[in-house]
């Protein structure tokens, strides 16, 4: 079975400023992992996805994100952040076979102010 | 393509009552997932789909019912409403193989209020 916790349930940080978004995992086998975002009234956007190689993963909006396998961490970066960041970040894994559902994180919500 | 959409947006049930929440996908996809989404609490799953006709427990299935007939759609029923079924429901759909592999796709919610 795999768990899911982020260690920030709420980040405040003023525009321009860098943030880092905490996520720690606990798994058995070998696991996917996912950053997504949801704004305000609305669905969950996937901004990036570790499968395999690289462990510095890219994603939508300038996030990034580093799969530490040693500590089992998964943090999201932005160097940075815009008003219109604001939003709830969730954090989640996977199994290595398709069709296994997310295990999402408590989530973290984001505001930043001017 | 629409993507995933969630049918109605916005419910409001006494306790007791019936309801059905209709999930729809354009993309083809083979699974499909019932979450729901409450504060503090990130999203659990309800229940999931591997294909047409095949549906499985997921970690908070009790009090919801779901039947999926044909490959795009993957409806969610709550026979007698409780007020803890309070929530914000979501769909989503992942590919058996190819592009988004892994990744899933989610609807916008059903925002549902049980008095």
């Amino acid at each position: 079975a795999q768990s899911v916790t982020q260690l920030d349930s709420q980040v405040p940080v003023f525009e321009e400023a860098p943030v880092e978004l905490r996520c720690n995992y606990s798994s058995s086998v070998s696991v996917y992992l996912f950053w997504y975002v949801q704004y305000p009234n609305q669905g969950l956007q996937l901004l990036l996805k570790y499968l395999s190689g690289s462990t510095l993963v890219k994603g939508i909006n300038g996030f990034e994100a580093e799969f530490n396998k040693s500590q089992t961490s998964f943090h999201l970066r932005k160097p940075s952040v815009h008003i219109s960041d604001t939003a709830e970040y969730f954090c989640a894994v996977s199994e290595k076979r398709a069709g296994t559902a997310l295990i999402f994180g408590k989530g973290t919500t984001l505001s930043v102010s001017s | 393509n629409a993507g995933v959409t969630q049918t109605p947006k916005f419910r409001v049930l006494k306790t007791g009552q019936s309801m059905t929440l209709l999930c729809a996908q354009d993309m083809n996809h083979e699974y499909m997932y019932w979450y729901r989404q409450d504060p503090g609490m990130g999203l659990r799953l309800i229940h999931y789909s591997v294909g047409e006709g095949t549906t499985a427990k997921g970690e908070v299935p009790d009090g919801y019912n779901v039947s999926r007939l044909k490959k795009q759609n993957f409806l969610l029923g709550l026979e007698s409403a409780a007020p803890s079924q309070t929530s914000v429901y979501f769909c989503a759909s992942s590919p058996l193989a190819g592009v988004g592999y892994n990744e899933q796709f989610f609807g916008p919610g059903t925002r549902l209020t049980v008095l």
